[in-house]
């Protein structure tokens, strides 16, 4: 069936690094992928998307691209802050409508000051 | 985009009760959905909330123990049934809609429960 494999966490980092976060997914067809953000104590937030191959999805720094051909969507960011210390989910759907999302694991991301 | 608000936030129960949490959306939604996120790990679908009708239960999870209603398109309610503290989790509501374009799903903030 389909499924997520995200990198495993914590990973710690120093303020200003360059951030990736691997996600691979298996899944036939064209799904949609995801990264949505959880803040310490706060629900799921969507991040970014992309809903088809070479898309680019970002927001506030961060970026994916879904890579067909090594079914791939890793999370990139250029330059980390303190605030963007979370948890990443990566996600796929099939559903045009969003309506049976899969989730990674999650990796926890912290970053020092 | 779609606000979800749930009640309660937070809270701590004896084993053998029950407790229902609400959720509501500030706009009307064609799906709504409730996930388990047990401590340290990812988010799991229990069910799809069906207006007025049975909801859809994904597989290891039984109406019985989660009943969930919609009465409408903007309000769902999950009880947690005679609880253990295995069942000690954040639950979360989501929307998807009401412009199938979007193509994304909303959550709401989750509802930490403890069962002692």
């Amino acid at each position: 069936g389909d499924s997520v494999t995200q990198m495993e966490g914590p990973v710690t980092l120093s303020e200003e690094a360059f951030l990736t976060i691997n996600c691979t997914y298996t899944a036939t067809g064209y799904p949609s992928l995801f990264w949505y953000v959880q803040y310490p104590g706060e629900g799921l937030q969507l991040l970014l998307k992309a809903t088809k191959a070479d898309d680019k999805g970002s927001n506030k720094g961060f970026e994916a691209t879904y890579r067909k051909e090594t079914t791939s969507f890793h999370l990139e960011k250029g330059s980390v802050q303190v605030s963007d210390s979370a948890v990443y989910f990566c996600a796929l759907s099939r559903d045009s409508s969003a309506s049976k999302i899969i989730f990674g694991s999650g990796t926890r991301l912290s970053i020092r000051p | 985009s779609a606000v979800i608000s749930q009640k309660p936030s937070r809270d701590i129960c004896q084993r053998g009760t029950s407790l229902t949490i609400q959720c509501q959306v500030d706009s009307q939604v064609t799906m709504m959905f409730w996930y388990r996120q047990q401590p340290g790990q990812s988010l799991t679908l229990i069910a799809t909330a069906n207006q007025g009708s049975e909801a859809t239960y994904e597989s290891g999870f039984v109406i019985d123990k989660f009943p969930i209603s919609r009465p409408n398109l903007t309000f769902s309610t999950l009880t947690v049934s005679n609880m253990s503290p295995e069942d000690s989790s954040i639950y979360l509501c989501s929307a998807v809609g009401p412009d199938p374009r979007y193509n994304e799903q909303f959550f709401g903030p989750g509802t930490r429960l403890t069962v002692l």
